[in-house]
């Protein structure tokens, strides 16, 4: 079993480029989550898909924000235009309605200068 | 959901018992009590959950009182793999669906000693 994979691993990019972090959930799993984290904010909830469509994205910070979940094995989470601010650990999860339990990628560390 | 709140740090000696409290006042009698771990620099790890009995697992010991309104994650014997980030976190299910949705608070930092 794979887990959940992220990539890429690290991103470094100047402020006003789009940035793409992508996400293959573990088979089977029908919901998909994602997290930001940050040492101001800590751990907080995105957005979060089941069976492929979204079901809550109030913690999506703005309008740069977008999520989509095209299949049940991948997602993209997008920012565009980044800025500094966004500079943080983007963690994606997945799970198995029924089964209760958040399995959580190794995350991607975004730099945005 | 309904808040916790958890020491900001402890210290643990290898080998020794960790116990690691959580206090959450105001859960509700449908919100059951969730453990995930963060080691540096990885994505947080389920640990155990429960309701209202004692739960065990390979990994961990979860004790809640009576009135559910604090509990207890123990980790028998710890090991230096064990230093991490542990967050409690209490949670609803929501009948046959459950809305995954985890609110992590600031978490203990456990700092296993040799």
């Amino acid at each position: 079993d794979a887990g959940v994979i992220q990539s890429p691993r690290h991103e470094v990019t100047e402020m006003g480029q789009e940035v793409t972090l992508r996400c293959k959930p573990i088979s089977g799993h029908n919901s998909l989550f994602w997290y930001r984290q940050t040492m101001m904010r800590g751990l907080e909830l995105l957005i979060y898909f089941n069976n492929n469509v979204p079901i809550d994205d109030s913690g999506m910070p703005e309008d740069r924000f977008s999520a989509k979940m095209p299949n049940a094995s991948f997602s993209t989470l997008k920012i565009q235009p980044s800025e500094p601010r966004d500079s943080a650990v983007y963690f994606c999860a997945s799970s198995f309605t029924g089964q209760e339990t958040q399995y959580f990628g190794p995350g991607t560390r975004l730099l945005v200068l | 959901d309904a808040k916790t709140t958890q020491p900001p740090s402890m210290d643990c000696a290898e080998g020794r018992a960790a116990n690691l409290p959580c206090n959450h006042s105001t859960i509700s009698g449908n919100e059951y009590v969730y453990w995930y771990r963060q080691i540096h620099s990885q994505g947080p790890q389920y640990i155990i959950h429960g309701l209202k009995n004692n739960e065990t697992n390979e990994m961990a010991s979860l004790i809640i009182t009576e009135d559910r309104k604090s509990s207890t994650l123990i980790l028998p014997h710890a090991t230096l793999r064990d230093t991490a980030v542990y967050y409690c976190i209490v949670r609803v299910h929501e009948g046959g669906t459950s809305y995954g949705k985890l609110t992590f608070g600031q978490g203990t930092i456990l700092t296993v000693h040799p």
